[in-house]
């Protein structure tokens, strides 16, 4: 167990549709990292935040979007959803020790029919 | 980032030991060697983490020779629950503010009994 909870485990929608994905990192990390994993893409960065602020931007359409809460808490929106955005959403934490090793959370699949 | 090379598949037997090698020709000066396990549908795992020599924990353990252009992460005696994929990552984990990681295709072991 990381100590990175995702929710919810699963999530299906229909196209057109938006959904949220919640994150809590590990207790003191600052920096939350979302990452999207599909079959034919493997594992892409998509955005971090630290202590509520955007710190980097990877691979991230304009459909999404991400914030981090005073609490530290992370939402990834995924808004006017595509077949293509069917995949496994991962969320990372790091930052307890002043480095940024980083841990995974069981992440998000996401299916859009 | 430095890119990074290792085998896209290995085939071992339980119980014997598994060398991955790695290779990061462009590794920099500040960076740190990070191998990561992931199995289907599971977020990625952390396994080691080492800047030279040889690093050891209750999982595996890590060379790294002088040159630090390559690393081998060595699982010793594996089972059938070693089957995975396993990433090879090379970053400043030090640098303060934004790390995204990158992942390649990873090893994907497959343990036979």
């Amino acid at each position: 167990d990381s100590g990175v909870t995702q929710t919810p485990k699963h999530l299906i929608t229909a196209t057109g549709q938006r959904v949220t994905l919640r994150c809590s990192p590990r207790s003191g990390d600052l920096s939350v990292y979302w990452y999207q994993q599909s079959l034919d893409q493997g594992l892409q960065f998509l955005i971090q935040y630290y202590n509520g602020e955007e710190r980097a931007k990877g691979n991230i359409l304009e459909r999404f979007s991400a914030q981090q809460f005073p609490d530290l808490h992370s939402e990834l929106n995924l808004s006017s959803l595509e077949l293509g955005d069917s995949a496994l959403y991962f969320c990372a934490s790091s930052g307890r020790t002043g480095e940024n090793t980083q841990y995974f959370g069981p992440g998000t699949r996401l299916t859009v029919l | 980032l430095a890119k990074t090379t290792q085998p896209i598949s290995m085939d071992s037997y339980e119980g014997q030991e598994v060398n991955i090698t790695c290779s990061h020709n462009n590794i920099a000066t500040n960076d740190y060697i990070t191998w990561y396990q992931q199995f289907p549908s599971q977020g990625p795992r952390f396994i080691i983490q080492g800047y030279k020599t040889k690093v050891t924990n209750e999982v595996a353990s890590l060379f790294i020779p002088a040159d630090r252009k390559s690393s081998t992460l060595s699982l010793p005696r594996v089972s059938l629950s070693d089957t995975a994929v396993y990433y090879c990552l090379v970053g400043d984990i030090l640098l303060a503010g934004s790390y995204q990681l990158t992942f390649g295709k990873g090893t994907k072991l497959s343990v036979i009994p």
